[in-house]
């Protein structure tokens, strides 16, 4: 199975921050990369879907760039709204795997 | 609007089954594959099994394959996944998902989800 490793495992940041969160593969998987914010007790939302595209009424603050293994979701200007966990998810393969996540907290 | 609509979660004892069901509403229910992913309490996502549009594909994760079915009943546009032989370890909030094709080998991505449906095992 491909394995998918997010860091950091967990981020502070303040109101207006920008910040990166990174997703590894372990072995290429071109652009079929896609990137869920998740918020307590809710359902995952999907974000950006291959690598670099929007999805549908996601703010444009949002954005993920990368390939092969190596990828990057960036959220330009923090908002109150934005603190949860974000999940990568390969599906390059039949088997779909999902990064372990990472938590965004308020500093 | 693409509605899903989890239920059948419940208490169950190890070695039990349980059936889920997915409800699809907004589109047209064999033209996508649907997932089934869960979640188990404070950890994070891991995907479960897929179905094509057709039901004529299905796959599964490792960890309940031989012990889970997935199928779709294209009349009533409803998703299940039954379980058998059910462990500890199957604790979780399951979700199924929308995929945004017929089949699981053209990389995709899920979207929308359901609310989820919590499957707790346990004696």
């Amino acid at each position: 199975d491909i394995q998918m490793t997010q860091s950091p495992s967990s981020l502070s940041a303040s109101v207006g921050d920008r910040v990166t969160f990174t997703c590894r593969a372990s072995q290429s998987i071109t652009t079929y990369l896609n990137w869920y914010q998740q918020k307590p007790g809710k359902a995952p939302k999907l974000l950006i879907y291959a690598a670099s595209s929007l999805q549908s009424g996601v703010p444009s603050r949002f954005s993920g760039s990368g390939s092969g293994t190596d990828f990057t979701l960036t959220i330009s200007s923090l908002q109150p709204e934005d603190f949860a966990t974000y999940y990568c998810q390969q599906s390059y393969s039949t088997t779909i795997t999902f990064g372990q996540g990472t938590r965004l907290e308020i500093k | 609007e693409v509605q899903l609509l989890e239920s059948g979660g419940g208490l169950v004892q190890p070695g039990g089954s349980l059936r889920l069901s997915c409800a699809a509403s907004g589109f047209t229910f064999t033209t996508f594959a649907m997932n089934w992913v869960r979640q188990a309490p404070g950890k994070g996502l891991e995907w479960v099994s897929a179905i094509s549009g057709s039901g004529g594909g299905t796959y599964y994760a490792d960890s309940v394959k031989g012990r889970f079915t997935i199928s779709r009943d294209t009349s009533k546009n409803t998703l299940y996944l039954q379980m058998n032989s059910l462990r500890a370890e199957d604790t979780a909030v399951y979700y199924c998902a929308k995929f945004p094709y017929d089949v699981l080998t053209i990389a995709g991505w899920f979207d929308p989800w359901g609310q989820g449906t919590l499957v707790t095992v346990s004696s």
